[in-house]
């Protein structure tokens, strides 16, 4: 059973426009949010995160908006550049009485930027 | 710094073989990760090790599937016999802290024919 699901398996966007990538969880428990960007034949790199406390968290064109409500969190990349093609996943985890060590990744969404 | 190292890059065998991945975390991170990728699955973690002792093996398929880490520079997953149904890219990852990033090597491609 998926504690982490990104339902779509990929998304195109015209250059300059918003992406936003979405993310859903089923573990009330989760605390701590990441998403890692991955490029072809190398691995995840780390992209952006958000603690429970927050609904927000902005860096440069990327923003992670967290409902817990909802256990929905999505990111948002503006504008939009052909280097941002890649695939994103988001990873959820326990921190604070459980371990960080167990990240628990979604299956990725595939991000095409069209010039 | 090179970034977590991982070898070999892509690895072709055939069923009932053994086969080792090997993985040299960042210098000074204290945790490492083994992760496994496949399309069926994502990308689920296999084990992970503080200071080199195994902390969490749920992740570990099957007896088959063993690491080790003799010392913090090092790290090997073993699959021995090897079955096709193994195909898969390995991460491995390392971090410092639990509450901090965790970074990838580039994976090794495992091909079982």
């Amino acid at each position: 059973d998926q504690q982490v699901k990104q339902n779509s398996p990929s998304l195109s966007v015209q250059e300059g426009r918003i992406s936003i990538l979405n993310c859903d969880y089923t573990n009330s428990m989760f605390d701590y949010f990441l998403w890692y960007k991955k490029y072809p034949a190398e691995g995840p790199t780390f992209l952006i995160s958000i603690s429970s406390i927050k609904d927000k968290n902005e860096d440069g064109r990327f923003t992670v908006f967290l409902n817990k409500s909802a256990k929905h969190l999505s990111l948002h990349i503006v504008p939009s550049q052909p280097g941002d093609s890649a695939v994103y996943f988001c990873a959820a985890s326990v921190r604070y009485g459980g371990s960080q060590g167990n990240l628990i990744f979604g299956k990725g969404t595939k991000l095409s930027v069209k010039p | 710094d090179a970034g977590v190292i991982q070898s070999p890059r892509h690895e072709v065998t055939e069923m009932g073989q053994e086969v080792t991945l090997r993985c040299k975390p960042i210098s000074g991170h204290d945790y490492l990760f083994w992760y496994r990728q496949t399309m069926m699955r994502g990308l689920e973690l296999l084990i992970y090790f503080n200071n080199n002792v195994p902390i969490d093996d749920s992740g570990m398929p099957e007896d088959r599937f063993s690491a080790k880490m003799p010392n913090a520079s090092f790290s090997n997953l073993k699959i021995q016999p090897s079955e096709p149904r193994d195909s898969a890219v390995y991460f491995c990852a390392s971090t410092l802290g639990l509450d901090n990033e965790q970074f990838f090597g580039p994976g090794t491609r495992l091909t079982v024919l």
